[in-house]
């Protein structure tokens, strides 16, 4: 089966870096998207990694090892309004996004 | 401003009810997907349409079907509801699989 694991939350303080794990198992590799979330929005696009290594954009950089099955998004300077959950999702063989559960960030002032 | 709409926004239904939500995508985009999305959990794909095609499903029972129009826009029918089907639904629209923009959601709750 297909399968996506995050961390179902995590907390940290404004101002600092945190770091959200996602990996997986799934039939085929067509790149790995990360999505932020508010609660009672619809998710909107952050990053997508096809190939190997690190994506920077502003304050958020996205990782990926392809041979490990394993993702991370790095989140830094913290702000209060970071807080949501951050969803990991892979292109499968079939071109069909598998989604992870997602992982809640709350951010302490 | 994605340009993704879906309607209606909120819709409440009784059990074993018919619902059709609607979805339009963003211009240029030949891909609709739909996903259900309950409380604290992650999008669960629901079916793709590519081209007026079904391109994917779920796991989802045939309770669940869809279409897509020339127009490239979309509906979700749900025959005999159940009290699980409450849940938020969320339209997404692409080429293909890539960088899916999200409609607002059609938020169902079944009683």
């Amino acid at each position: 089966g297909q399968n996506i694991d995050q961390p179902t939350e995590m907390t940290a303080t404004e101002g600092a870096i945190v770091q959200i794990n996602c990996t997986y198992q799934t039939s085929g590799f067509n790149g790995l998207f990360w999505y932020q979330q508010h609660a009672g929005e619809a998710p909107t696009f952050l990053s997508y990694n096809v190939l190997d290594g690190l994506e920077e954009k502003g304050r958020f950089s996205s990782f990926l090892s392809r041979s490990k099955g394993y993702s991370y998004l790095l989140l830094k300077e913290l702000q209060m309004k970071d807080s949501a959950s951050y969803l990991c999702a892979v292109v499968d063989s079939n071109y069909q996004l598998i989604w992870g559960a997602g992982t809640k960030l709350i951010i302490k002032p | 401003e994605t340009g993704v709409t879906q309607s209606p926004t909120h819709l409440i239904k009784t059990r074993g009810q018919q619902v059709t939500l609607r979805c339009s995508s963003q211009s240029g985009h030949n891909t609709v997907s739909w996903y259900q999305q309950a409380l604290g959990q992650g999008p669960q794909f629901i079916f793709q349409y590519y081209r007026e095609e079904e391109n994917g499903r779920g796991n989802f029972p045939p309770r669940f079907s869809g279409l897509q129009f020339p127009n490239y826009s979309s509906e979700l029918n749900v025959n005999a509801l159940e009290l699980d089907d409450s849940a938020l639904y969320l339209c997404a629209s692409s080429c293909l699989a890539y960088e899916q923009y999200f409609g607002p959601g059609t938020r169902l709750t079944v009683t």
